[in-house]
């Protein structure tokens, strides 16, 4: 069974402080892996995506990935009241073929408090 | 920017009963998805679709679902006879190709309740 692990938190952050949400995952020959976020009762919005070891920045965020440890974690710098979501982990399994499959964690929660 | 767009925001059908959702793809995509999330839980992979045909599906996408892409725009989601259990919000989404390396874009979802 092909898995993806996230604290489920919450977790809880002062604005302004860099927020770190971490992931693992089991397959080992995974190669794509994403972070979505998603507000109550709407869908997952992407925000990240990295392919190769390493950091990867995007203005506030930043993803970082190691393969060896089967790992990946988000850094939300700078954080806002607005960054108060769940954040999801997802990972493109092998196996998939052709497909674009994703498989999810069940996601962190963060509140970012004023 | 373009976008997946799902119909009906919300569906509220009785156990047994046949339901559709509707799903339009981003225009230049060509792989598309469903999704299911029970509240509480994790999102779900149920099925991918490309060029007319599934391309895999996950244990939960049993008989009783079905995916169709009718016409060039639309592509459906029906669950033939409906039971309790598949309440939960229902998400769509498309990718331009089907390897890994393709970023998803999910629509804003199908709330479905079944009472």
């Amino acid at each position: 069974q092909k898995e993806v692990e996230q604290n489920s938190g919450p977790l809880s952050v002062p604005e302004g402080a860099i927020a770190s949400l971490n992931c693992t995952y089991s397959d080992r020959g995974s190669q794509s892996f994403f972070w979505y976020r998603q507000y109550s009762g709407k869908s997952p919005e992407l925000i990240m995506s990295i392919y190769s070891n390493g950091d990867k920045e995007d203005g506030r965020f930043t993803a970082q990935l190691n393969k060896a440890s089967q790992y990946v974690s988000l850094l939300i710098r700078d954080s806002q009241p607005s960054d108060s979501a769940t954040y999801l982990c997802a990972v493109n399994p092998t196996g998939s073929g052709n497909t674009g499959k994703l498989i999810f964690g069940q996601g962190t929660t963060l509140q970012v408090k004023p | 920017e373009p976008e997946v767009t799902q119909t009906p925001s919300h569906q509220v059908t009785q156990m047994g009963q046949e339901v559709i959702l509707r799903c339009v793809p981003i225009s230049n995509h060509l792989y598309f998805y469903w999704y299911r999330q029970i509240l509480g839980q994790k999102v779900e992979f149920l099925v991918s679709f490309y060029n007319n045909e599934i391309s895999e599906k996950s244990e939960i996408f049993d008989d009783q679902f079905s995916v169709e892409r009718p016409d060039g725009s639309n592509f459906t989601l029906k669950i033939r006879s409906t039971k309790l259990e598949d309440s939960a919000m229902y998400f769509c989404a498309s990718t331009m190709g089907g390897g890994p390396n393709t970023e998803a874009f999910f629509g804003q979802g199908t709330r479905l309740t079944v009472v």
